[in-house]
């Protein structure tokens, strides 16, 4: 059973650019979600995805956008990137967007300068 | 809406004796699931431990046990007889609904570290 993976491990962009995060699900799993995480917080949940559509939204401005793909895989993007947008970006997917448990990825972290 | 409190920022414990990590909710569903998830250096959420708000009985999983008191909207967890490889940041997290959307709130975490 293949777990949950991001690409890339690492990113450093500069403000103002826009940057693409990927997450594939782990296998049999429709749903994905994704969390920002500042350094020395806890994650906060950005959106999911659910059989290729957004299913519920965080307090996140709509400069982030999101994609899922029919094998249910997912993009995150970030337009317009800001100082703040430096974080950990984790992605989790779960077998279904009720009770499922969500399984992290090691996540991607983005350093906008 | 949901929330969750962790008041111990750092937690230093001596390796093999048992550590409290503790967690507050609050909550108006009625139905709702704890978890507690352990992220070492890499990044990584590892899933640790789950508890159902019907649960009858406390979860345990191995070295790992949640303290569920449910009238203090508490659910610490205990590991027992700590292991140097159990240093890192854990975090309590409760289910919540938005839109229609499972997501997890996350507290700020506890950073463990287990001396030798």
């Amino acid at each position: 059973e293949t777990g949950v993976t991001q690409s890339p491990t690492h990113l450093i962009k500069t403000r103002g650019q826009q940057v693409t995060l990927r997450c594939s699900s782990q296998s049999g799993h429709n749903t994905v979600s994704w969390y920002q995480q500042a350094l020395g917080q806890g994650p906060q949940f950005i959106f999911q995805y659910y059989r290729e559509e957004e299913n519920g939204r965080g307090n996140f401005p709509p400069r982030f956008s999101g994609l899922q793909f029919p094998n249910y895989s997912s993009e995150l993007n970030v337009n317009a990137l800001e100082l703040d947008d430096s974080a950990l970006y984790l992605c989790a997917s779960s077998l279904v967007a009720g009770a499922g448990e969500q399984y992290f990825g090691p996540g991607t972290r983005l350093t906008v300068t | 809406a949901q929330k969750i409190t962790q008041t111990q920022p750092g937690m230093f414990v001596q390796e093999k004796e048992a550590v409290t990590l503790d967690c507050t909710y609050d909550t108006s569903d009625p139905s709702y699931g704890l978890f507690w998830y352990k992220q070492p250096s890499s990044g990584e959420m590892i899933f640790l431990i789950y508890q159902g708000s019907y649960d009858q009985q406390n979860a345990t999983e191995g070295r790992y046990s949640l303290n569920f008191q449910k009238a203090r909207k508490s659910a610490n967890l205990v590991i027992s007889a700590s292991q140097l490889g159990d240093s890192a940041m854990y975090f309590c997290a409760m289910r919540g609904l938005i839109q229609g959307a499972q997501k997890l709130v996350f507290g700020q975490g506890t950073r463990l570290t287990i001396n030798p």
